[in-house]
C-alpha cells in the first residue's frame, strides 16, 4: 500500500521556470520531510514541516504542509540545472511504530540549462 | 564525522550466494533502518531497529534478515540471493527527537546474476 502519491513521476524545464511537485496521501501524518537524492547518492534533508498550514522557505524552495496534516507541495522558483535529482517526500506516523517513515515514490526532476 | 558509512559500495552475486551488507553510523543514533530502491518503486523499508537489541519488519522482508550488532552498526544479510534482490540498497539512521529525521549512506548497488 503506498501511504503517499507523489505527482508528477517526472519533471522536464527549462531553466528559469516555475515548477510545483504535490505529496497526496488520505492519512494524516506527524510530520512531513522532503529529501533530495542526486545520482549515485543517499537521499539529502532538505526540510521538515510539522504544523499543518505550515509553510518553510529554503532560498528558491517553498514546502508548505496542508491544513489537514495529510498533504504537502513543493514550489521551486526560477530552477537552475543544480536542482536536478530526484525528489522524496516522507511522512512520520507516529500512530504507528515511532521512527518510521513512509516515502512517496519521488519526483524525477531535470532542469536544462 | 563520517555520518552513515555502507561497504561494500558495489556487489555481483550469483544466484543462491549468500552476502551481507555493512552499516556503521557515528552520530549515536538510536533508530537505523534498512531500505531498497528500486526504478519507479521509491525507497522501501526491509527491516528496522528502534534501538540496539531490536529489530522489526518493514514492508518488504522476504528473502533477508538483520542484525543490531551494536549501537553503531546494522548488517542486513542476504542467505541465498535471487535475482529480484537487484537493488540499490540504502541504510539510514535517526534520533528520537521532535521529528524523525533520517541520515542515509551512500548506498551499495548490488546486482544478482
Amino acid at each position: 500500500t503506498q501511504l503517499l502519491e507523489q505527482s508528477p513521476q517526472f519533471l522536464s524545464i527549462q531553466e528559469g521556470e516555475n515548477l510545483t511537485v504535490y505529496c497526496n496521501s488520505s492519512s494524516v501524518f506527524s510530520s512531513l520531510q522532503w529529501y533530495r537524492q542526486e545520482p549515485g547518492e543517499g537521499p539529502v534533508l532538505l526540510v521538515t514541516v510539522v504544523t499543518g498550514g505550515e509553510v518553510k522557505k529554503l532560498k528558491r524552495l517553498t514546502f508548505q504542509f496542508g491544513d489537514a496534516r495529510k498533504d504537502s507541495s513543493l514550489h521551486i522558483t526560477a530552477a537552475q540545472p543544480g536542482d536536478t535529482g530526484l525528489y522524496l517526500c516522507a511522512g512520520e506516523d507516529r500512530g504507528s511504530t515511532l521512527g518510521r517513515l513512509y516515502f512517496g515514490r519521488g519526483t524525477q526532476l531535470t532542469v536544462w540549462p | 564525522n563520517a555520518g552513515v558509512t555502507q561497504t561494500p559500495k558495489f556487489q555481483v552475486l550469483k544466484t543462491g550466494q549468500s552476502m551481507t551488507l555493512q552499516c556503521a553510523q557515528d552520530m549515536n543514533h538510536n533508530s537505523m533502518y534498512w531500505y531498497r530502491q528500486d526504478p519507479g518503486m521509491g525507497l522501501r523499508l526491509i527491516y528496522y531497529s528502534a534501538s540496539e537489541g531490536t529489530t522489526d519488519k518493514g514492508e518488504v522482508p522476504n528473502g533477508y534478515n538483520v542484525s543490531r550488532l551494536n549501537k553503531r552498526e546494522f548488517s542486513l544479510r542476504l542467505e541465498s540471493a535471487a535475482p529480484s534482490q537487484t537493488s540499490v540498497y540504502f541504510c539510514a539512521s535517526s534520533e528520537i527527537g521532535l521529528t524523525y529525521e533520517q541520515y542515509f549512506g551512500p548506498g551499495t548497488r548490488l546486482t544478482v546474476t
